[in-house]
Parts: C-alpha cells; sequence; structure tokens
C-alpha cells in the first residue's frame, strides 16, 4: 500500500529556505507514471498548491510561488523535496505531499501524507 | 488563475439530512476537471469525487457529484456523523494553476 510521509524543520527563520522531505513506501516516483505533489495550508485556512514534480523529474509550480519554490527527486525514487527560499510569517502551513491519481498534473491528488507543520519565526 | 468560490461557507444539518454543497469557478473547465475532497481535523484532505462525478475507491455511494462547465455540486443523500468536516473542491483543469475552492463546513445541527 502506497504511503507518503513528510519530514523536514518544524521551526524556519524569516529570510531562510524551508527544506521538506516527502518519503514514498509501497511505491517508486521514478518507475510508474505517476505526478508528485506539494500543496500546503495556513493553520485555519484553505487549500493551496504549490508545485508538481513528474516521474522523469519535470517541475510544475504554482505561478504565484514561482521563483522561491524547488521540487526535485532524489535518483532511488523513494523521495522528493521541497524548498521553498525567503520564506516569510506568510508561510507558516501544514505543508503535505501527495500523489496525483493518474499520469499528469491534470489528475487530482489520491494519496496524501499526513502533513507537518511548519512556523517561520521572526 | 481559475477562481473557486464554494458556497455556503458553513451548512448546519442534522443526522440523515440531505447536503448540498456549491462550486463555482470562475472560467469554464473544459474537461470536468474537478475533485472533492474532505478534511477533518488535524488530517489530511481525503478525495472523495473526480472528474466530476466519479467515486475514489472506499467511498460510499450516499457521496455523489454533478456538474460542467463553471458550476459543480456534491450530494451527501444522508449525513451521516463521520460526515460532519470540511470540503473542498479542486479544479485540475488549468495546469500548471492547479486551484482548491474556499471551503464548506458542514456541521451539526
Amino acid at each position: 500500500q502506497l504511503q507518503l510521509q513528510e519530514s523536514g524543520p518544524g521551526l524556519v527563520k524569516a529570510s531562510e529556505t524551508l527544506s521538506l522531505i516527502c518519503s514514498v513506501s509501497g511505491g517508486s516516483i521514478s518507475s510508474s507514471y505517476y505526478y508528485w505533489g506539494w500543496i500546503r495550508q495556513p493553520p485555519g485556512r484553505g487549500l493551496e498548491w504549490i508545485g508538481t514534480i513528474s516521474y522523469s523529474g519535470k517541475p510544475f509550480y504554482n505561478p504565484s510561488l514561482k521563483g522561491r519554490v524547488t521540487i526535485s527527486a532524489d535518483e532511488s525514487g523513494t523521495q522528493f523535496s521541497l524548498n521553498l527560499s525567503s520564506v516569510s510569517a506568510a508561510d507558516t502551513s501544514m505543508y503535505f505531499c501527495a500523489r496525483h491519481g493518474g499520469f499528469g498534473v491534470r489528475n487530482p491528488f489520491d494519496v496524501w501524507g499526513q502533513g507537518t507543520l511548519v512556523t517561520v519565526s521572526s | 488563475e481559475i477562481v473557486l468560490t464554494q458556497s455556503p461557507g458553513i451548512l448546519f444539518l442534522s443526522p440523515g439530512e440531505r447536503a448540498t454543497l456549491s462550486c463555482r469557478a470562475s472560467q469554464s473547465l473544459s474537461g470536468s476537471h474537478l475533485a472533492w475532497y474532505q478534511q477533518k481535523p488535524g488530517q489530511a484532505p481525503r478525495l472523495l469525487i473526480y472528474g466530476p462525478s466519479g467515486r475514489a475507491t472506499g467511498i460510499p455511494d450516499r457521496f455523489s457529484g454533478s456538474g460542467s462547465g463553471t458550476d459543480f455540486t456534491l450530494t451527501i443523500s444522508r449525513l451521516e456523523p463521520a460526515d460532519f468536516a470540511v470540503y473542498y473542491c479542486q479544479q485540475y483543469d488549468n495546469s500548471p494553476g492547479l486551484t482548491f475552492g474556499t471551503g464548506t463546513k458542514v456541521e451539526i445541527k
């Protein structure tokens, strides 16, 4: 059974880079045709798509965050990562990784990690 | 960017009642690429409906989706206690600008 698990620092200082990893078990990022995404949710608010990476390593980013976001996958096929630079208090959120349920970005997210809370401190 | 507006913001209903949730897109979704998620406190969202009327794996048939173009509906035919949660719609029609709706909270009356 496919499972996703986010990990990384729970506290990041303003102006620094937020770095998170999504570990995939029960499947491989590179050996299937699925795409893999990051979504965030500020406390008490709605969901925002951050970006997605394809099974072949091609990234897609939310235009509103482009320039600050980098999503990449490691060669083992078991992890993909999120880097968000120049963070501010507005980036304080629960961060989720998830799988697109099909080939391409134009598919809903059918498997989610439990999420990890990242707080940006001043 | 496609903006999704959900209504109402909060819905007060009793177990056994029917819930009708609306999601309106700022422009037509050409492929009806719209999904619905359920989120409970402290949990990740769970995919309920996609495409816009397909049920995800394991989702009971009291959940149904409909709509096309700019107007979509999630219906819960008979609310059970486990259904009281927040519901989000999401469009995956406009790549790379995927967006989520504002959310509807279904609360016990």
